[in-house]
C-alpha cells in the first residue's frame, strides 16, 4: 500500500474552491508534487513545491506545505468542470523514486 | 516538441505470455522511469534508468526487466504474465537522474492479461 495518504473522494460545486489534502511520510523529501489524471490518460504534472517553502501559488492553484506535520494541500480556486479528475500527491524519496498516494477523485457538480 | 511517447497504447495478452512495452523520452531527457498503476491505486515505481544504467528498482519480481538504449528510449519486459499484471504501465522521463526535477509522464500502455 501507499505510504502517502489522501482522502479518496471530493465533491465540489462549480465555482467553489476545492481543497485536496495529503500526508506524506519521508521528512527528507526535497520536493512534493501534485499530478492530475483524467480518464484514460497519463499523469499531468500540475505543480510542485520545494520542501523549504510553505506556500506556492500558480494561477488558480495554491499549494500549502506544513513540514512539521508532513501535510500537503492543493487548493483549486474557482473550480471548473474540466477540473474533474483524479489528483495524486507524490513525494520524492532519497533514491529518486516518486511515491504516490492512492489519488483523490474530484467531482465537480453544476 | 513531442512529449513522452509510449507504445502500444493497449495490449491484450494471456497468462504465461511475455510482453514488451516501449517508451521514448522527451528529446534531451536522459532518464526514464517505469511505473505500474493498478486500477484504483496510485502508480508504483518499477525501474529507473539513467544514462543506460539501472539506477533504481522497485519491489517487483524478476519477471520484470527493462533496459535503456543509446538514444535513451527504453523497453519494459514482463515474462510469464499473471492476471495481476493487468494495469496501466506509465513511462516518465526527466533531464537528469532526478532528486527534484520534474518528471513528465506518457499516456501509458494499458495491459490486460486474460
Amino acid at each position: 500500500g501507499e505510504d502517502v495518504e489522501q482522502s479518496l473522494f471530493l465533491s465540489v460545486r462549480e465555482g467553489d474552491s476545492s481543497v485536496i489534502n495529503c500526508t506524506y511520510t519521508d521528512s527528507s523529501s526535497t520536493y512534493l508534487y501534485w499530478y492530475k489524471q483524467e480518464p484514460g490518460a497519463g499523469l499531468q504534472l500540475l505543480t510542485y513545491i520545494f520542501s523549504n517553502m510553505d506556500m506556492k501559488q500558480d494561477q488558480r492553484l495554491t499549494v500549502l506545505l506544513n513540514k512539521k506535520d508532513k501535510h500537503l494541500s492543493l487548493r483549486i480556486a474557482d473550480t471548473q468542470t474540466g477540473d474533474s479528475a483524479i489528483y495524486f500527491c507524490a513525494e520524492i524519496r532519497a533514491d529518486y523514486k516518486l511515491s504516490f498516494g492512492a489519488g483523490t477523485t474530484v467531482t465537480v457538480r453544476a | 516538441d513531442a512529449g513522452v511517447t509510449q507504445s502500444p497504447t493497449h495490449l491484450i495478452k494471456t497468462r504465461g505470455q511475455h510482453v514488451t512495452l516501449r517508451c521514448s523520452p522527451i528529446s534531451g531527457h536522459k532518464s526514464v522511469s517505469w511505473y505500474q498503476q493498478v486500477l484504483g491505486q496510485g502508480p508504483q515505481f518499477i525501474f529507473q534508468y539513467y544514462e543506460k544504467e539501472e539506477r533504481g528498482r522497485g519491489n517487483f519480481p524478476d519477471r520484470f526487466s527493462a533496459r535503456q538504449f543509446p538514444n535513451y528510449s527504453s523497453e519494459l519486459n514482463v515474462n510469464a504474465l499473471l492476471l495481476g499484471d493487468s494495469a496501466l504501465y506509465l513511462c516518465a522521463s526527466s533531464p537528469g537522474q532526478g532528486g527534484g526535477e520534474k518528471l513528465f509522464f506518457g499516456s501509458g500502455t494499458q495491459l490486460s492479461v486474460l
